[in-house]
């Protein structure tokens, strides 16, 4: 099992669609964070989330909505995406506030959702 | 605002032959972290070895070792004896001591591996 799984792997939606991605994560980290990847770009951050409150929000349009229910479970709610919104989807998670040890400042990732805005 | 260049997109190497994937930051930090991510075509983001900015001596994991040139700004990664798993997306990563693990980077090398 992996550490960080995100559902579903691929997706498909309209314009006008509702649709939600989903991580969680198994590694007993208190930190989430959804980043969005495009062709030819670096990755940007979209949403930070520490104990489940969100600490981080880099200027990303309303039609994303970050749900974070517990430190184990993340959710992107999707409305009238457009066709730009079009990208890989990635979540990751990290353990904040460790002191030293191997474990800081390191976010281990999930394979992503394949977003397809129609 | 700290920011991370790769300045090559696309790199090849032959099987069993060493390469150096190229990365440069700009920070007016003094502590803080590199990284070196793999993503390979499965998506998943893969940490490969991390280089903490007081420790003067180079990381090394297996096959994979970093030169930390911290006045030049420059943090380089050199795979040996490359092998065909090695093909990937490599990603350069930095994140501040003081800002947990937001990492910011750069835009990616793919790296081919021809047998």
């Amino acid at each position: 099992e992996t550490g960080v799984t995100q559902t579903p792997r691929h997706l498909v939606m309209g314009m006008t669609n509702k649709k939600s991605l989903k991580c969680e994560q198994h590694l007993g980290h208190n930190a989430m964070y959804w980043y969005k990847q495009s062709a030819k770009k670096p990755l940007e951050l979209m949403f930070v989330y520490n104990f489940k409150e969100q600490t981080e929000n880099n200027s990303v349009p309303s039609r994303f909505s970050p749900e974070c229910p517990n430190s184990s479970h993340l959710f992107l709610h999707l409305h009238t995406l457009q066709p730009e919104d079009s990208a890989l989807y990635l979540c990751a998670s990290s353990q904040e506030g460790v002191a030293g040890g191997l474990a800081k400042n390191i976010q281990y990732f999930g394979a992503g959702t394949r977003l397809s805005v129609l | 605002a700290q920011t991370v260049t790769q300045s090559q997109p696309e790199m090849s190497v032959q099987e069993a032959e060493t390469v150096t994937l190229s990365c440069t930051y700009d920070t007016s930090e003094s502590d803080y972290y590199l990284f070196w991510y793999k993503q390979p075509p499965s998506r998943q983001m893969i940490l490969v070895i991390r280089q903490e900015a007081y420790k003067q001596q180079n990381a090394t994991e297996n096959r994979f070792s970093v030169n930390f040139q911290k006045a030049a700004k420059s943090f380089s990664l050199k795979i040996s004896d490359s092998q065909l798993g090695d093909a990937a997306m490599y990603f350069c990563a930095y994140s501040r001591e003081t800002s947990g693990s937001r990492l910011t980077f750069g835009e990616g090398t793919q790296l081919t591996v021809n047998p």
